[in-house]
């Protein structure tokens, strides 16, 4: 069974369109996280949450916005796509917030 | 300064050697530290985590020097199966926030 599952692998979309990616864990965990990984492979915090509650809220564009509606899911929406969104995006959970994070496989955000 | 900094790299080794990476961090109450590995088009993966006291896990040994602000990680042996980028991480502030270094790439060569 997958412990951190993201939908979907790969994205291939338009500048402009309005996409999301889901993300779900079944380990159990309180907290989970968004990581963008951009061409250069710097693993970036973007969101986490701790049972539902945003902790963490970096500087990113408020065209993305974080949804969990319970503690085993962790969505990102994204608005009004840019070529600088293209990255890959993984999702995380761990069990607590000072506790090693487990890594989904990632969605390959490409804008074309 | 950055957050967390990590050897450049690449490392490229023979089999069998021994390599060592480095990673300083700037925050003194940084609370906890790990290591991960991440192959070529994957995830992140939870190698080993940091104690105080140092810490060992078959080939793998990690240590950590608070006054120095330094963790290191030791591969002894090295096998062509170790090869990846290497990320050290650092975890700190009341929101526990993960800083992850940008990683040294290792290649073992046969």
């Amino acid at each position: 069974d997958t412990a951190v599952s993201q939908t979907p692998k790969y994205l291939v979309t338009q500048m402009g369109n309005d996409k999301s990616i889901k993300c779900e864990q079944n380990l159990g965990h309180d907290t989970m996280y968004w990581y963008k990984q951009d061409s250069k492979k710097f693993l970036k915090i973007m969101f986490s949450y701790n049972n539902k509650e945003l902790i963490i809220n970096e500087t990113v564009p408020n065209r993305f916005s974080p949804k969990s509606p319970d503690k085993a899911h962790l969505n990102l929406h994204i608005n009004s796509l840019e070529l600088g969104d293209s990255a890959v995006y993984f999702c995380a959970s761990s069990k607590h917030r000072d506790q090693p994070q487990h890594f989904g496989d990632g969605t390959r955000l490409s804008i074309l | 300064r950055k957050e967390v900094e990590q050897d450049p790299g690449p490392f490229n080794v023979p089999e069998g050697a021994t390599v060592a990476f480095n990673c300083t961090y700037s925050n003194s109450a940084s609370q906890s530290f790990f290591w991960y590995r991440q192959d070529c088009r994957k995830e992140p993966k939870l190698l080993m985590s940091v104690y105080s006291s140092g810490n060992e896990d078959g080939r793998f040994t990690a240590q950590l020097n608070r006054a120095s602000q330094y963790i290191s990680l030791l591969i002894r042996d090295s096998k062509l199966s170790d090869s990846a980028t290497y990320l050290c991480v650092v975890n700190w502030g009341s929101n526990y926030k993960l800083t992850f270094g940008k990683g040294t790439l290792l290649t073992v060569n046969p």
